[in-house]
């Protein structure tokens, strides 16, 4: 079965600009998550979506948000870009809330802010 | 909180050869543990895992125990490929949190 994709896969957004990402999750699978991968801080957890509902937040401002559809996609918003977000931003889906079970990683977005 | 802490990298040996890196945590609750793995050019996957005290967790003849007495989750492999380097992450959830908490990554070059 098809895995899990990200578009776009490479994105340059300058200072203040907001960007979009999205995520498809194996089908069958209900929960996605976010993290943020960088060199300095390495993997840091963003969020948790379950059938439609935010099960779980890190700790990221409130610039960082999300959203699931009814069809498990699932989408992350950051808005008034700075410099510090340029990382590369993984989505995972699992048949399980909560990381207990297999996650499932998507290739990553990368997002470079200049 | 809960952590993982992982022995830094870059770990280098030679084919053949016995490896173990080293996964402490901290963890409140009834952690799980994991072991994923990221290869060159690849996504991150799932390598093995251990859900509670003394299991051991095993594939592609890479093993972990979950050591609740000394709160570590030991990576070994007893003969490297030059097909296994990449970097390996240890991680965590449990349920006081609900959330995958990562250590920094270790990453292992296995020369011919």
């Amino acid at each position: 079965k098809a895995g899990v994709t990200q578009t776009p896969r490479y994105l340059i957004k300058t200072r203040g600009q907001q960007v979009t990402l999205s995520c498809s999750p194996i089908s069958g699978h209900r929960s996605v998550s976010w993290y943020q991968q960088t060199p300095g801080q390495g993997l840091q957890f963003l969020f948790e979506y379950f059938s439609e509902t935010q099960r779980n937040k890190g700790n990221f401002p409130g610039r960082f948000s999300g959203r699931q559809f009814s069809n498990s996609r699932s989408e992350m918003n950051v808005s008034t870009l700075e410099l510090g977000d340029s990382a590369l931003y993984l989505c995972a889906s699992s048949l399980q809330a909560g990381g207990f079970s297999e996650q499932y990683f998507g290739p990553g977005t990368r997002l470079t802010v200049t | 909180g809960n952590s993982v802490t992982q022995m830094e990298g870059p770990v280098t040996l030679s084919e053949e050869a016995f490896l173990t890196i080293n996964c402490t945590y901290t963890a409140t609750g009834y952690p799980s543990l994991f072991w994923y793995v990221q290869y060159p050019g690849e996504g991150l996957q799932l390598l093995l895992k251990a859900t509670k005290a003394d299991d051991k967790g095993s594939n592609k003849g890479f093993e972990a125990t979950y050591r609740k007495e000394t709160t570590s989750f030991h990576l070994e492999k007893g003969s490297v490929q030059v097909s296994d380097s990449a970097v390996y992450f240890c991680a965590l959830t449990s349920d006081s949190n609900y959330q995958l908490i990562w250590g920094a990554g270790t990453k292992l070059i296995i020369k011919p």
